[in-house]
């Protein structure tokens, strides 16, 4: 089975803090997504990579970074925390070769607040 | 682009009874479209795809859903409800070709199941 993993499950981080959110995945996927989620929104997609080092906003990219500097790991980067940033942050991995759309698998999510 | 509507926020059903889930999308190519529940505190986890190989998909845990591409449509179902299925409900399209694997999401359906 695919594993997804993010490193923290809750994350408490202070305003104007740098707040760093990892994702690792064990099955050599190309493509890799974060994503935001809150009641009510479902999910947002903030960026994706689809190579190392090949990086693309998404939706909802201001306020963030992400670092893909190898495969398996892909990190999500608040330069400076705000409180608008508390929210359920998701990362998913799927497989990028062929004309079709492959599942997204995903991690268990991180928590975070921002006080 | 694509877009995706789930129709209704929350569905309440009683065990044993049919469970329908909507979901309507919007593709100017033809949709690859996923399934995904999300128990609390959890992550997302597959229930079923469509890619074009049948119009009835079948799933885990006894759910199915059947495309109808007159009525942009992938509705959801479950002949009987058990208390387990209580959770939230994601539809998702994708557009396959150069998407880099990249899924626009519905809002979610939380779905209780009453005794």
């Amino acid at each position: 089975d695919v594993k997804v993993t993010q490193s923290s499950r809750y994350l408490v981080k202070r305003t104007g803090e740098k707040v760093f959110l990892e994702c690792v995945q064990d099955m050599d996927h190309e493509n890799m997504f974060w994503y935001r989620q809150d009641p009510g929104l479902g999910l947002r997609l903030i960026y994706f990579s689809y190579d190392v080092k090949m990086k693309e906003k998404g939706d909802i990219p201001e306020g963030y970074s992400v670092s893909r500097e190898k495969k398996e790991r892909f990190s999500l980067i608040l330069e400076s925390a705000s409180t608008n940033q508390t929210s359920m942050y998701l990362c998913a991995s799927s497989v990028g070769t062929g004309a079709d759309n492959q599942p997204q698998h995903f991690g268990d999510g991180t928590r975070l607040s921002i006080l | 682009a694509q877009s995706v509507t789930q129709l209704g926020s929350h569905v309440s059903v009683s065990e044993g009874a049919l469970v329908l889930l909507r979901c309507n999308y919007s593709s100017s190519v033809p949709p690859y479209l996923f399934w995904y529940v999300q128990y609390p505190n959890q992550g997302l986890q597959l229930l079923l795809k469509y890619t074009s190989a049948a119009t009835l998909v079948k799933g885990i845990n006894g759910f199915e859903a059947e495309f109808k591409k007159s009525e942009t449509s992938f509705h959801l179902t479950k002949p009987s409800a058990h208390m387990s299925d209580a959770a939230e409900y994601f539809c998702a399209v994708g557009a396959g070709g150069t998407s880099y694997g990249k899924l626009t999401f519905g809002q979610g359906t939380i779905l209780t199941v009453h005794p």
